[in-house]
């Protein structure tokens, strides 16, 4: 089973901020199929990046997706009131076929 | 407009059983799969399982293999997801997603049924 390992477990910053998330994986992961997604209270979650590096539909180019292998990040350039949620990565791979981050929670400072 | 409606909140008493379903519109409901995500009170997102609703084969996580049923009625368009004996651990919200095949990524999202299960 591949784990994903993201860090830091809450990130506080203020609006207008770049922000940084991490996602480590234990094994290597096929680019292709990596993904961030963002959780608001209340609300399912929404696709953020896919194939690592692509925006999804409707996403504002503020947000980026870099990374390769083990190591993947979401860049957020300058945070807006509305970024403020929790955000998971997730990976498609052997069995289980799919897992998940345990989340970032992005806080106002 | 692409849609997934799930049914709404429920709320148990352990050993009961319980299916709660997802609805979805906007699409060609069995060129897709659907698949299923728990969220515990305060955690975060874990895989249980997916079909295929072209021919039903099913895949599940190995946690939750053997202690829960996804099935489908296609002529509906409608994914279930079912507990033949709930227990309070399954106290959660549970969500449906469609899948895409290409990048395997969920990319409709439903809104989610809280389960609660409470003597």
């Amino acid at each position: 089973e591949i784990v994903l390992t993201q860090s830091p477990g809450t990130l506080s910053l203020s609006p207008g901020e770049r922000a940084t998330l991490s996602c480590r994986a234990s094994q290597s992961v096929t680019s292709s199929y990596f993904a961030w997604y963002q959780q608001k209270p209340g609300q399912a979650p929404r696709l953020l990046i896919y194939a690592a590096s692509s925006r999804a539909t409707g996403i504002p180019d503020r947000f980026s997706g870099s990374g390769s292998g083990t190591d993947f990040t979401l860049t957020i350039s300058r945070l807006e009131l509305e970024d403020f949620a929790v955000y998971y990565c997730q990976q498609y791979g052997s069995t289980p076929m799919y897992t998940f981050g345990q989340g970032t929670k992005l806080e106002i400072k | 407009e692409v849609q997934l409606v799930q049914s709404g909140a429920e709320v148990k008493k352990p050993g009961e059983s319980l299916r709660i379903s997802c609805q979805g519109s906007g699409y060609s409901f069995t060129n897709f799969w659907i698949i299923w995500v728990r969220q515990m009170p305060g955690k975060g997102l874990e895989w249980l399982g997916r079909i295929d609703l072209r021919d039903s084969y099913i895949n599940y996580s190995p946690s939750f293999q053997g202690h829960v049923t996804i099935s489908s009625d296609t002529s509906i368009s409608t994914a279930y997801l079912q507990w033949s004996s709930l227990k309070a651990s399954d106290t959660a919200i549970y969500y449906c997603a469609r899948r895409e095949r290409t990048y395997e990524t969920f990319d409709y999202w439903g809104q989610g049924t809280l389960v609660t299960v409470s003597s």
